[in-house]
């Protein structure tokens, strides 16, 4: 069953813009983390965020973690048509790293 | 390094074929998963392991049978093979929690006829 849900499903941007996806999840976490996937390529780690983390960077990347909403958002600032991909987030229940994906945002950046 | 390596990358099944989805790692990871995506659907969890000798069933382990002699290998086992089967199959490997994240392999792109 789907753990994490993404919103938007699609995000179309002009480079330069920032982009926003949300992802919702259903159960207690020891960790969320955020993948991207290239067309017809493997998933790349972007960030992981611990339960007791509220917020992370790395470089362009931002996340943050609600727990108490369960959700957790990544920015992407100042975008590059080289982001253009599909995103996912993972949880992680059991800290046993097995994860839980969700379907996916599939982010268009647009020169 | 070379990472997470699969192999093939793709193949064609007759219904009722049975194959070997090859992955090795060479990080000397603990965790290792086997994963399916199919459109629209996102990633689910088919197969882990925790170490060498120890596995477990996921989200969608029928018709998939996996072992884990050494610690670099993973390999996952179609046993007879359906049409539902056709997918993308991801091997993936971690520390675990004491890591950050998985490494991914690029993918089997598996079509069963």
């Amino acid at each position: 069953s789907q753990q994490g849900e993404e919103d938007p499903q699609a995000l179309s941007i002009q480079e330069g813009e920032n982009a926003t996806m949300n992802c919702s999840y259903k159960t207690s976490i020891n960790n969320l983390q955020w993948y991207r996937q290239n067309s017809g390529r493997g998933l790349v780690h972007l960030i992981l965020i611990r339960s007791n983390e509220r917020e992370k960077h790395s470089g362009r990347l931002r996340v943050t973690l609600d727990t108490s909403k369960k959700s957790s958002s990544l920015l992407i600032t100042a975008s590059r048509a080289a982001d253009t991909a599909s995103y996912f987030c993972a949880t992680d229940e059991s800290g046993y790293s097995t994860l839980t994906f969700g379907k996916g945002t599939m982010l268009l950046v647009s020169p | 390094n070379a990472g997470v390596t699969q192999t093939p990358k793709f193949q064609v099944l007759k219904t009722g074929q049975s194959m070997t989805l090859q992955c090795a790692q060479d990080m000397n990871h603990e965790y290792m998963s086997w994963y399916r995506q199919d459109p629209g659907m996102g990633l689910r969890l088919i197969h882990y392991s925790v170490g060498a000798g120890i596995t477990d069933q996921g989200e969608v382990p029928n018709g998939y049978n996996v072992s884990r002699s050494t610690t670099e290998d993973f390999p996952l086992r179609l046993l007879s093979a359906a049409p539902s089967q056709t997918s993308v199959y991801f091997c993936a490997s971690s520390y675990g929690s004491r890591g950050n994240g998985y490494t991914f392999g690029s993918g089997t792109r598996l079509t069963v006829v």
